[in-house]
């Protein structure tokens, strides 16, 4: 199963809302994951099960969708949120990643 | 505190063998599944594959069957990536996740809620 992100990058300031979307080449049934990672550090589960929050998570990330679509949205960007986000998918063997989306600071 | 812990950082010429850890702390080592990860320099995540320390079944991405083991040793809970022969291409980092598992309504979800701090390898002549 393929999953495309996009956009690949995002410029957004402290505040904004953003979204990240998450295409699967078939349906994932919700079998979905996102991560955020920084640089030189590993990368850190936020989302599962499509839209199900990560204890400890803040609740300005938030995951929807179904079917092969999905997205990631913050609702309100901090300085600390500046990272790279890659959706999985868990629905078929191999459990691919998407390409990742890089958002930067702008 | 569950904690993954690798092995430090490995610097080899083509042609070696190599086998990187990841030492599992703090959980029933033998009930959730072990993943490996490959991320290039400055390139995404990849899935290499997985094993369950339970009964050391093994699951590999097409893209890594063939190419690398994988493997785990409960009397030390520790799970184990090798490769008998490595390539300049295999430089990279590699990460060991623990598959999470949640029941959300009648279905159980997963997603790779602890993560190693990956372990830097470097293959060149």
């Amino acid at each position: 199963i393929q999953l495309t992100q996009s956009p690949s990058s995002l410029s957004a300031s402290v505040g904004d809302r953003v979204t990240i979307t998450c295409r699967a080449s078939q349906d994932i049934s919700s079998y979905l994951a996102w991560y955020q990672q920084k640089p030189g550090k590993a990368p850190k589960l936020v989302i599962y099960a499509a839209s199900t929050l990560r204890d400890g998570v803040p609740s300005r990330f938030s995951g929807s969708g179904s079917g092969a679509d999905y997205t990631l949205t913050i609702s309100s960007l901090q300085p600390e949120d500046f990272a790279t986000y890659y959706c999985q998918q868990f629905n078929r063997f191999p459990r691919t990643f998407g390409q990742g989306t890089r958002l930067e600071i702008k | 505190d569950v904690q993954l812990v690798q092995s430090g950082a490995e610097l080899k010429k083509p042609g070696e063998s190599l086998r990187i850890s990841c030492k599992a702390s703090g959980y029933s080592f033998i009930t959730y599944w072990l993943v490996w990860v490959r991320q290039m320099p400055g390139k995404g995540l990849e899935w290499m594959g997985i094993v369950y320390p339970g009964d050391s079944e093994t699951r590999y991405s097409p893209s890594f069957q063939g190419q690398v083991t994988i493997s785990a040793d409960t009397s030390t809970t520790t799970a184990f990536l090798q490769w008998s022969s490595l390539k300049s291409s295999d430089s990279a980092t590699y990460y060991c996740a623990r598959r999470g598992q949640w029941k959300v309504g009648d279905f159980y979800y997963y997603g790779m809620d602890v993560w190693g701090q990956g372990t830097t390898v470097t293959v060149s002549s």
